[in-house]
């Protein structure tokens, strides 16, 4: 079946410090690939996607690249800032069914000054 | 462009109790999906309507139901509460073009007492 792995939370980072998040996923066929954050209090906001293997998402400074041969889709900042504190979660959308998201159990990210 | 607007906001209900939980599209989006969010669970999705029919359906049982008017709001009931039903429910659209993503709402949340 199709499922999502990521890194368990928290992570506490300082500020300006290098975040990865780690996302590996389980599909048949060929799924899109999404990186979701959410806000306290607040539902969820697309932060990039990537559809095919290879491509790379990239958008406010964050970047996952679709890695088919590893089954992974890692997020990335070089420089992390107070307000990207937030959960953040890895998704897959099995082929041809664009309205399904399957969602890992996301990360809670804390940036102290 | 409004976003996804889901109401109410909040909801406390009583075990045994119905609900009815209201979603509208971003206006031209036609494919509207619900999903739970629970500490325990995670994100799960619920149900997809597209054209007034469901279009994809998850795991979820019968208590839990949906339906799409033709301007594409959506509404989903969920009859009998049980305590395990307390919950964010999130709505999300999409315009059904290509691998266009999903766009959230803020949510209901609901209490079961």
């Amino acid at each position: 079946g199709n499922s999502v792995t990521q890194m368990e939370g928290p992570v506490t980072l300082s500020e300006e410090a290098f975040l990865t998040i780690n996302c590996t996923y389980t599909a048949t066929g060929y799924p899109s690939l999404f990186w979701y954050v959410q806000y306290p209090g607040e539902g969820l906001q697309l932060l990039l996607k990537a559809t095919k293997a290879d491509d790379k998402g990239s958008n406010k400074g964050f970047e996952a690249t679709y890695r088919k041969e590893t089954t992974s889709f890692h997020l990335e900042k070089g420089s992390v800032q107070v307000s990207d504190s937030a959960v953040y979660f890895c998704a897959l959308t099995p082929y041809n069914q664009g309205g399904k998201l399957i969602f890992g159990q996301g990360t809670e990210l804390s940036v102290k000054p | 462009k409004a976003g996804v607007t889901q109401t109410p906001r909040y909801l406390i209900k009583t075990r045994g109790q119905q609900v009815t939980l209201s979603c509208s599209p971003i206006s031209g989006h036609r494919s509207v999906s619900w999903y739970q969010q629970t500490p325990g669970q995670g994100l799960q999705f619920l149900f997809e309507y597209f054209s007034e029919t469901q279009r994809n359906k998850g795991n979820f049982p019968g208590r839990f139901s949906g339906r799409q008017f033709s301007n594409s709001r959506s509404e989903m009931n969920v009859s009998t509460l049980e305590l395990g039903d307390s919950a964010l429910y999130l709505c999300a659209s999409r315009p059904l073009e290509g691998n266009s993503p999903l766009h959230f709402g803020n949510g209901t949340r609901l209490t079961v007492t």
